[in-house]
């Protein structure tokens, strides 16, 4: 069965620091990969999507995720965070097959004034 | 457009009552899905529909049923409710089940005494 790995469960860093969040998974096919955020107290949102093509891509807020397949990662980075990007982040992956979508355990990250 | 809807937002139950967590769409997605997330563990997939008629079961179905008889709408029901469930449920929908997006409904906290 295929897994998805979030190297940290909680992160703190200081405003306009850089993020990085490690997502790697355990599927040896065709992948479709998600970043996900989760504000406090609200639902899910989509930071940004790979399917295929160009595997640096951009998202919302000025995150973007790298996907290297020889890695089996799907790594997220801001260059410089703020108080606002405090939340906790998903990486989350699809076969391709239905309903298939599996989810890290999230990594809570906080940014201090 | 509404989105993903949930109700209620909370809820509270004894051990071996039964309740239904409602979810709806007004974005005429065909596949819906139902999560839910506890701390460290991210969001583990219960119950899916392709489509009207049609269910299958995730990662995490015991204790839990689904039926979809409309497109809009994606019940799930919890027939003896035990403190193991007590987690933030989440629905979720998206147009296409394999590299469409899906849009989170605000989720409901379920508590089992």
């Amino acid at each position: 069965a295929q897994s998805v790995s979030q190297h940290n469960h909680h992160v703190i860093l200081s405003e306009a620091a850089s993020l990085e969040l490690g997502c790697n998974y355990s599927y040896g096919g065709t992948v479709n990969l998600f970043w996900y955020v989760q504000y406090p107290g609200q639902h899910l949102q989509l930071l940004l999507k790979y399917f295929s093509g160009d595997p640096l891509v951009k998202g919302i807020k000025g995150f973007e995720a790298e996907f290297i397949k020889s890695k089996f990662s799907f790594n997220l980075r801001k260059p410089s965070v703020q108080w606002s990007d405090t939340a906790e982040y998903f990486c989350a992956v699809n076969d391709g097959s239905w309903g298939k979508l599996q989810f890290g355990a999230g990594t809570q990250v906080v940014v201090t004034p | 457009n509404a989105g993903v809807t949930q109700t209620p937002k909370f809820q509270v139950l004894k051990t071996g009552q039964s309740m239904t967590l409602q979810c709806a769409q007004d974005m005429n997605h065909e596949y819906m899905s139902w999560y839910r997330q506890d701390p460290g563990m991210g969001l583990r997939l219960i119950h899916y529909s392709v489509g009207a008629g049609i269910t299958d079961q995730g990662e995490v179905p015991n204790g839990y049923n689904v039926s979809r008889s409309t497109t809009e709408d994606f019940p799930l029901r919890l027939l003896l409710a035990a403190p193991s469930q007590t987690s933030v449920y989440f629905c979720a929908s998206s147009l296409l089940a394999g590299e469409g997006e899906q849009y989170f409904g605000p989720g409901t906290r379920l508590t089992v005494t």
